[in-house]
């Protein structure tokens, strides 16, 4: 089955600094790579996806890149607030009936 | 608000025991996907159901099976629990059809075995 590995599980980071999570993934039939923040005792929240046939998608100070031929997909986050502090975690599917395959996560931390 | 629902949000009970947890899909969401969070297994997928009928099955122990009713709320039984059953069992919503799945948290039950 799929096997997602994600680094770092902590990462620290000045506020106003970018932040960069990345992912790897060993299915090469996984087409579908979303990104979801947790924060504590909450529930996990769709942030941003990226598909298959896309390199590279942003959405204000989020970006995701993926790269097929490496099987790795990263986040990026610009700019980063105190209210980016959480989880994060990435997945994989193969879409369809497919349930997705977390990462272990990453404790994102906004130094003021 | 992701428009799915969880209930109940927190269940104490006992080892031995066997629980219930319901959930209730987005309007217009045909699948529902259950998964464990832990501490150290992290999230895990158990199991899909779509329209009514499963569709995929993740890291599910036998002791522990689901179903989706007719109006596609879905519940899933856990019995004979143990110490390490404690977790967050979130569900998930999506429209089915598409090529890919969005998947739509809801707010979580929260076991605890004691």
């Amino acid at each position: 089955g799929e096997n997602v590995e994600q680094h770092p599980s902590t990462l620290s980071v000045q506020e106003g600094d970018s932040a960069v999570i990345k992912c790897t993934y060993s299915d090469s039939a996984s087409n579908y790579f979303p990104w979801y923040k947790q924060e504590l005792g909450k529930r996990p929240q769709l942030i941003i996806d990226i598909r298959s046939n896309v390199g590279e998608k942003k959405d204000q100070r989020i970006a995701v890149t993926l790269n097929k031929t490496a099987k790795h997909f990263s986040l990026h986050i610009t700019e980063t607030q105190p209210e980016d502090s959480a989880v994060y975690f990435c997945a994989a599917s193969r879409g369809g009936a497919d349930g997705l395959t977390f990462g272990k996560g990453t404790h994102l931390i906004i130094q003021p | 608000d992701s428009g799915v629902t969880q209930t109940p949000k927190h269940l104490i009970t006992a080892t031995g025991q066997r629980v219930t947890l319901r959930c209730s899909p987005r309007s217009g969401d045909l699948s529902v996907y259950w998964y464990q969070q832990s501490l150290d297994q992290g999230l895990q997928f158990l199991i899909q159901y779509y329209n009514g009928e499963e569709r995929a099955k993740g890291n599910i122990l036998e002791r522990f099976s689901a179903q989706q009713f007719p109006d596609l709320h879905s519940e899933l039984n856990l019995s004979s629990l143990e110490l390490g059953d404690s977790a967050l069992y979130f569900c998930a919503s999506s429209q089915q059809g598409a090529p890919y799945n969005e998947q739509f948290f809801g707010p979580g039950t929260r076991l605890t075995v004691l």
